[in-house]
């Protein structure tokens, strides 16, 4: 059973390249979202999405971009490639239950250094 | 909006020892929570979460955490800590459209033999 799935694992960029994160899940999950983690900071949400069609932005949504045309695929664009973005990128999805409360699944995360 | 705080950076302990991680929450409802638990280079593993009925919750790993409404908190305990428990540890809530989590910035766990 894959889970969530998110390529590459480690990525370097120059500044002002374009490039997608992917994240595929395989449970048929309903929420999707993309979180960057900095040292001391925890996870930040930077887009989530509660069904195929729908995105919306999180705390920290400058610079990305986000689609989800599927149930199964959350892929994360980074347009402009900045140091600042450099970070470590989770992707998560979790179950929609009646009444709330679900936990997320997490991949296993994407290295982003800008240079 | 709801944050969480862990006022923890970092914890050391002895192989053995008991252990116990702090967590607060702010939340205007009965929040969803969570602990979850990162090593080196990985993803998020769940621990353990709440969300109601008996507000000692146990988890994976020998694991406990109890809800205290009123100190808005949600510590994570362990009585007897095992080297490979050397990670970091974040505390979530979870809440409103979309059930989006909001993590704390993280307890690094550091475990003396």
């Amino acid at each position: 059973n894959a889970g969530v799935t998110q390529t590459p694992k480690f990525r370097i960029l120059k500044i002002g390249q374009s490039m997608t994160l992917q994240c595929t899940q395989d449970m048929n999950h309903n929420y999707m979202y993309w979180y960057r983690q900095d040292p001391g900071m925890g996870l930040k949400l930077i887009y989530y999405s509660v069904g195929a069609g729908i995105t919306d932005k999180g705390e920290v949504p400058n610079g990305y971009n986000v689609s989800r045309s599927t149930t199964e695929d959350f892929p994360l664009r980074l347009e402009l490639a900045a140091p600042s973005q450099t970070s470590v990128y989770f992707c998560a999805s979790s179950p929609r239950r009646q009444g709330g409360g679900t936990e997320a699944f997490f991949g296993q995360g994407t290295r982003l250094t800008v240079v | 909006a709801q944050s969480v705080t862990q006022p923890d950076i970092h914890i050391t302990v002895s192989e053995g020892a008991s252990l116990e991680l702090r967590c607060n929450y702010s939340y205007g409802a009965t929040p969803y929570l969570f602990w979850y638990v990162q090593s080196p280079g990985q993803g998020l593993q769940l621990l353990l979460k709440y969300f109601s009925g008996d507000t000692l919750v146990q988890g994976i790993k020998g694991f406990e955490a109890e809800f205290k409404r009123s100190q808005s908190s949600f510590n994570l305990r362990k009585p007897s800590v095992h080297w490979s428990d050397a990670a970091e540890y974040f505390c979530a809530v979870g809440a409103g459209y979309g059930q989006n989590f909001v993590f704390g910035p993280g307890t690094r766990l550091s475990v003396l033999p």
